[in-house]
C-alpha cells in the first residue's frame, strides 16, 4: 500500500507569494495532520483534519490555512509568505484523529521563499 | 504548556559503542511517549512509543522506557551501526492526535 504522499518535493517561492501544499493519505485514513520543521529544529503542529473538520490549529498566524476534501486529501495554504516560512513541511495522516492512533508520516514538501 | 527537551549533539560514536539519547518532557497529564527517526530527505519514522508508566518501548535494538518519576524517556541501544545515523526526535502525545517534538539529536556513527 502507498504511504502518506506529498507533492511537490520543492518549492522556490518569492516573499509575498502564495502557496498550496498538498497530501494524500493512507487509504483507509480520516485524518490529516500538517506539522512545519524549520532547519535543526523539531517538528511544529499547524494542524489537524478529522472528517474533513479541524480538530485542532497550532500557534500559526492566519496566512496559515487548510482543508481537508470528501477523499480525505489535504491542501496546506500559506498566503504573503515571508523568509521564515521556509521549512519542511509534513504531512501525516492516520486513521482516527484520537489519541494513540500512530500517525504515519510523508516525505515532506521542502519549501524555500526568497 | 507541553514540552520536550532533549539532549544536544550531534552524538558521535563509532560502530559497535553503546547509545545514549536523553529525553525529558514536561506535561500537565499522562501523555504517550514516542521517539521517531529521520534519515536524510525523509520524512519522520516511528521508531517506538510507550503508552504509560513504566512500559519499555522497543525497535530494532533501539529501547526506551517511561520513566514518570523523572519524567523521562532516554533512547538507548547496546551497539549502534552506521546505517543508524540519522536524527533521533523524542516526542508527547496528550490530548487528541497532537505531537509534541523536541529539538532533535544528530547521531554520526563511524565505521
Amino acid at each position: 500500500d502507498a504511504g502518506v504522499t506529498q507533492s511537490p518535493t520543492h518549492l522556490i517561492k518569492t516573499r509575498g507569494q502564495h502557496v498550496t501544499l498538498r497530501c494524500s493519505p493512507i487509504s483507509g485514513h480520516k485524518s490529516v495532520s500538517w506539522y512545519q520543521q524549520v532547519l535543526g529544529q523539531g517538528p511544529q503542529f499547524i494542524f489537524q483534519y478529522y472528517e474533513k473538520e479541524e480538530r485542532g490549529r497550532g500557534n500559526f498566524p492566519d496566512r496559515f490555512s487548510a482543508r481537508q476534501f470528501p477523499n480525505y486529501s489535504s491542501e496546506l495554504n500559506v498566503n504573503a509568505l515571508l523568509l521564515g516560512d521556509s521549512a519542511l513541511y509534513l504531512c501525516a495522516s492516520s486513521l482516527r484523529g484520537a489519541e494513540n492512533s500512530p500517525l504515519h508520516f510523508g516525505n515532506g514538501t521542502r519549501l524555500t521563499v526568497t | 504548556g507541553d514540552s520536550v527537551t532533549q539532549m544536544e549533539g550531534p552524538v558521535t560514536l563509532s560502530e559497535e559503542a553503546f547509545l545514549t539519547i536523553n529525553c525529558t518532557y514536561t506535561a500537565t497529564g499522562y501523555p504517550s511517549l514516542f521517539w521517531y527517526v529521520q534519515y536524510p530527505g525523509e520524512g519522520l519514522q516511528l521508531l517506538l512509543k510507550a503508552t504509560k508508566a513504566d512500559d519499555k518501548g522497543s525497535n530494532k535494538g533501539f529501547e526506551a522506557t517511561y520513566r514518570k518519576e523523572t519524567t523521562s524517556f532516554h533512547l538507548e541501544k547496546g551497539s549502534v551501526q552506521v546505517s543508524d545515523s540519522a536524527v533521533y526526535f523524542c516526542a508527547l502525545m496528550e490530548y487528541g492526535n497532537k505531537l509534541v517534538f523536541g529539538a532533535g539529536t544528530i547521531l554520526r556513527v563511524k565505521s
